[in-house]
């Protein structure tokens, strides 16, 4: 059981260049989510998912694009990176929406972006 | 909307000390959880303890508990006994049932001192 994992773990972009950050989970959790972390501004959610090919907008979604094909992988696509979104991104899953207010949210090890 | 505040940017704490990190929250919803998570200097994200709105006892995990005061919106972590490796960032986080989505306050650094 590996719980939630991404890849890569570090990545240096150019201005303009695209790419996908990876996310997949083992415990067949039907909701998923990516959030980023900026210094002094916590997490904030770009896109969540409720299950297999429904996707949402979070509080900070533009520039970025999700797909939920299956119920384990749930990748973010940078279309055309700019330097705002250099930062640390999260995958997190928890079980399902019924139990949204009871269920705790498990947050892959995190990728750093840098976009120069 | 949901929102969460966390006042501290920073403490400092003796070893062996307790400590209480401040959370308020605000939320239309009236059935949500509030969590609390650490996140060392390594960066990953560590669940320590969960309360939900419709819970008559504040939760304990350990060495957490959490001082959930529900008329004045507030879920303060205290963390009894300090240990150096308690030193991290700690986020409080809110999950209405209507919103589908975790919102976390900016943080607390806490420091522990020897």
């Amino acid at each position: 059981n590996a719980g939630v994992t991404q890849t890569p773990k570090f990545q240096v972009l150019k201005t303009g260049q695209s790419m996908t950050l990876q996310c997949a989970q083992d415990m067949n959790h039907e909701y998923m989510s990516w959030y980023r972390q900026d210094p002094g501004m916590g997490l904030r959610l770009i896109h969540y998912s409720v299950g297999a090919g429904i996707t949402d907008q979070g509080e900070v979604p533009n520039g970025y694009n999700v797909s939920r094909s299956t119920t384990e992988d749930f990748p973010l696509r940078l279309l055309s990176a700019a330097p705002s979104q250099t930062s640390v991104y999260f995958c997190a899953s928890t079980r399902g929406l019924a139990g949204g207010p009871t269920d705790t949210q498990y947050f892959g090890p995190g990728t750093r972006l840098t976009v120069l | 909307a949901q929102k969460i505040t966390q006042t501290q940017p920073g403490m400092f704490v003796q070893e062996k000390e307790a400590v209480t990190l401040d959370c308020t929250y605000d939320t239309s919803d009236q059935s949500y959880g509030l969590f609390w998570y650490k996140q060392p200097s390594s960066g990953e994200m560590i669940f320590l303890i969960y309360q939900g709105s419709y819970d008559e006892q504040n939760a304990t995990e350990g060495r957490y508990s959490l001082n959930f005061q529900k008329a004045r919106k507030s879920a303060n972590l205290v963390i009894s006994a300090s240990q150096l490796g308690d030193s991290a960032m700690y986020f409080c986080a809110i999950w209405g049932a209507g919103s589908y989505q975790l919102t976390f306050g900016k943080g607390t650094k806490l420091s522990v001192i020897p």
